[in-house]
């Protein structure tokens, strides 16, 4: 049971690169987000899906693009990056009902460096 | 909007000791829950506690309890018996219940001295 797996764990990107992080998660969790963390700042919710075919905004969505054509799989996409999306990116899932309801499941995280 | 505050950037504790993390929301909704998140330099996020909203009985997990005061709109951990091991951020995380979409506090960078 691999969880919430993320890719790439690390990327170096030049200004105006675009770029996609994978996420997948092998839990048919209903719920799946991307957040951002940066110093000082906790982690701030990018985008969210609520299942197949739906997404919606979430803090700080500017800058990116979700789409969640599958259950298991929520890629989040950079169009044009900036150097102020340097930062740390968590792919997270959560069962929509159960003993574990909306419990995050978390990836291990992408570090991204934009110069 | 839902709000989260973590007033206390850092703290530190002495093994064995006990310490008290802060936490306070914001929300209109009535149903909810709320989770304390821990991350160790690892940068992995680990569970800690978890709470209903329509509960009234304080969560508890081994050392680890909370205090939940649903009118005061506050959800402060206790951790007791304090170990090295427990040297992480924490986060305090406020989750509605129809979307799994979780807002997270700033965090509080817990240290534990020998």
């Amino acid at each position: 049971n691999a969880g919430v797996t993320q890719t790439p764990k690390f990327q170096v990107l030049k200004t105006g690169q675009s770029m996609t992080l994978q996420c997948a998660q092998d839990m048919n969790h209903e719920y799946m987000s991307w957040y951002r963390q940066d110093p000082g700042m906790g982690l701030r919710l990018i985008h969210y899906s609520v299942g197949a075919g739906i997404t919606d905004q979430g803090e700080v969505p500017n800058g990116y693009n979700v789409s969640r054509s599958t259950t298991e799989d929520f890629p989040l996409r950079l169009l044009s990056a900036a150097p102020s999306q340097t930062s740390v990116y968590f792919c997270a899932s959560s069962s929509r009902q159960g003993s574990g309801a909306n419990v995050l499941t978390f990836g291990a995280g992408s570090r991204l460096t934009v110069l | 909007a839902q709000t989260v505050t973590q007033s206390q950037p850092e703290m530190s504790v002495q093994e064995a000791e006990t310490v008290t993390l802060s936490c306070t929301y914001d929300t209109s909704e009535s149903n909810y829950y709320l989770f304390w998140y821990k991350q160790p330099p690892s940068r992995q996020m680990i569970l800690v506690i978890r709470q209903e909203a329509y509960k009234q009985q304080n969560a508890t997990e081994n050392r680890f309890s909370v205090n939940f005061q649903k009118a005061a709109k506050s959800f402060s951990l206790k951790i007791s018996d304090s170990q090295l091991g427990d040297t992480a951020m924490y986060f305090c995380a406020f989750g509605s219940s129809n979307t799994g979409k979780l807002i997270f506090g700033q965090g509080t960078t817990l240290q534990v001295k020998p």
